[in-house]
């Protein structure tokens, strides 16, 4: 089955620079690519999504890069917020009965 | 917009109960899923469905069933409850093929 790795686990930036989380995945035919962000207590809520056609998406301030030939995608947020602080989880999928495959998740503390 | 209800927020069972934790979503959604979510472990996929009645293993199945009777709803059963099941359940559903997963507000089960 798929693996996905997700670094780092935890990511402390000042307020306003900008953060990345990597994830690599293992199965050439995953072909969808959601990043989701759980805050404390809270389900884990869609933030931006890829598939595999497209090798770069943008929403705001939020973006997301795809390369397939290395399995590896990106998220980046620019100009953080405190409120961007929680949990974000990558995750590889799609194909088999939709079914996805985690990341183990980045904790980002935004400091103001 | 999609709803996925989970019927409880928290539980505290003990040691060798059947405990069942049940999940209805309201958009007629085929596939359904249940995960298990643990510090540093992300969430990890315990059974889904993609029918009624029908069911598949997840990665870490051992110690659970499910139940799908009805589309709308899909239980997860703890045969016999052990303290290492103590955990943050997570219930998703998808709207199709390559599309985000909708989860739940989770169920937070202490087994003593």
């Amino acid at each position: 089955g798929e693996n996905v790795e997700q670094h780092p686990s935890t990511l402390s930036v000042q307020e306003g620079d900008s953060a990345v989380i990597k994830c690599t995945y293992s199965d050439s035919a995953s072909n969808y690519f959601p990043w989701y962000k759980q805050e404390l207590g809270k389900r884990p809520q869609l933030i931006i999504d890829i598939r595999s056609n497209v090798g770069e998406k943008k929403d705001q301030r939020i973006a997301v890069t795809l390369n397939k030939t290395a399995k590896h995608f990106s998220l980046h947020i620019t100009e953080t917020q405190p409120e961007d602080s929680a949990v974000y989880f990558c995750a590889a999928g799609g194909y088999n009965f939709n079914k996805f495959y985690f990341g183990s998740g980045t904790k980002l503390n935004v400091k103001p | 917009d999609v709803k996925v209800t989970q019927s409880s927020r928290y539980l505290v069972k003990r040691t060798g109960e059947k405990v069942f934790l049940e999940c209805v979503q309201d958009m007629d959604h085929e596939n359904m899923f249940w995960y298990r979510q643990d510090p540093g472990l992300g969430l990890r996929l315990i059974y889904f469905s993609y029918d009624v009645k029908m069911k598949e293993k997840g990665d870490i199945p051992e110690g659970y069933s499910v139940s799908r009777e009805k589309k709308e709803r899909f239980s997860l059963i703890l045969e016999s409850a052990s303290t290492n099941q103590t955990s943050m359940y997570l219930c998703a559903s998808i709207t199709g093929v390559s599309q985000p997963q909708h989860f739940g507000d989770g169920t937070r089960l202490s087994i003593l």
